[in-house]
């Protein structure tokens, strides 16, 4: 099946300081994927839509400056947290959909990144 | 905004039991539901996806029924095993298969041997 990898699995960094989030298809190409976010006890709650060579877009009350979204290729997405916070510890989550055609289409996921910002 | 509830929030059964869990979300603009098993450190790993009203899903032990006219979708395990603990995620799609998933809060099944 579809394989998508996330770097690093869990990180730990100073307030103030900027981490990268890598989300990459391994086995297809994906011209979109979707970042998430999962607080305590709560769903996954989508971020933003990202897609190869254009800008993300975002979801609203989610900064786009504080949560930077690089789609380069169309098998590497890239979240930068920057200027991290501890509010910003949290799990975040990518996904990606494959770049067929036909319906309906599968999204498949990484496994995530614990982020703790301290 | 778009809602989808699941219930029950967990489950506690003993092995060997079958069980069931409702995903319910918006009847209108429907375009697919989702159900994921996710394991904790693991990735989502895809179960169903149902486009249409009636669909019935199965692999294995597990199916899955959808009612796109009052909103609802039910997962099943049959005779349920240590092995199908997890979180089971329901997450509906609108208009079209490019738009973002919408997720429920899960049901956390433990299963006990």
């Amino acid at each position: 099946g579809a394989v998508v990898s996330q770097h690093p699995s869990r990180v730990i960094c100073k307030s103030g300081t900027s981490v990268k989030i890598e989300c990459r298809s391994l086995d297809f190409q994906a011209t979109t994927m979707f970042w998430y976010r999962q607080f305590p006890k709560k769903s996954l709650m989508l971020m933003a839509t990202s897609n190869e060579g254009s800008k993300a877009t975002y979801e609203q009350g989610v900064e786009k400056d504080k949560f930077l979204i690089n789609h380069a290729s169309l098998t590497l997405s890239t979240l930068t947290v920057t200027s991290a916070h501890p509010e910003d510890s949290s799990f975040y989550i990518c996904s990606a959909i494959p770049t067929l055609w036909g319906q309906p289409y599968e999204q498949y996921f990484g496994p995530g990144t614990r982020l703790t910002v301290t | 905004i778009l809602n989808v509830e699941q219930s029950p929030q967990s489950l506690h059964v003993q092995e060997g039991d079958s069980t069931n869990f409702t995903c319910s979300f918006p009847s209108s603009n429907f375009y697919a539901l989702h159900w994921y098993r996710w394991e904790t450190a693991k990735s989502p790993e895809a179960l169903f996806v149902m486009t249409l009203n009636g669909d019935e899903k199965k692999k294995g032990r597990i199916s899955a029924t959808l009612n796109t006219k009052e909103g609802y979708s039910y997962l099943y395990i049959k005779g349920s095993q240590p092995e199908d603990s997890a979180t089971y995620l329901c997450a509906f799609r609108r208009n079209s298969g490019n738009t973002p998933l919408v997720f429920g809060k899960g049901t956390r099944l433990s299963v006990i041997a």
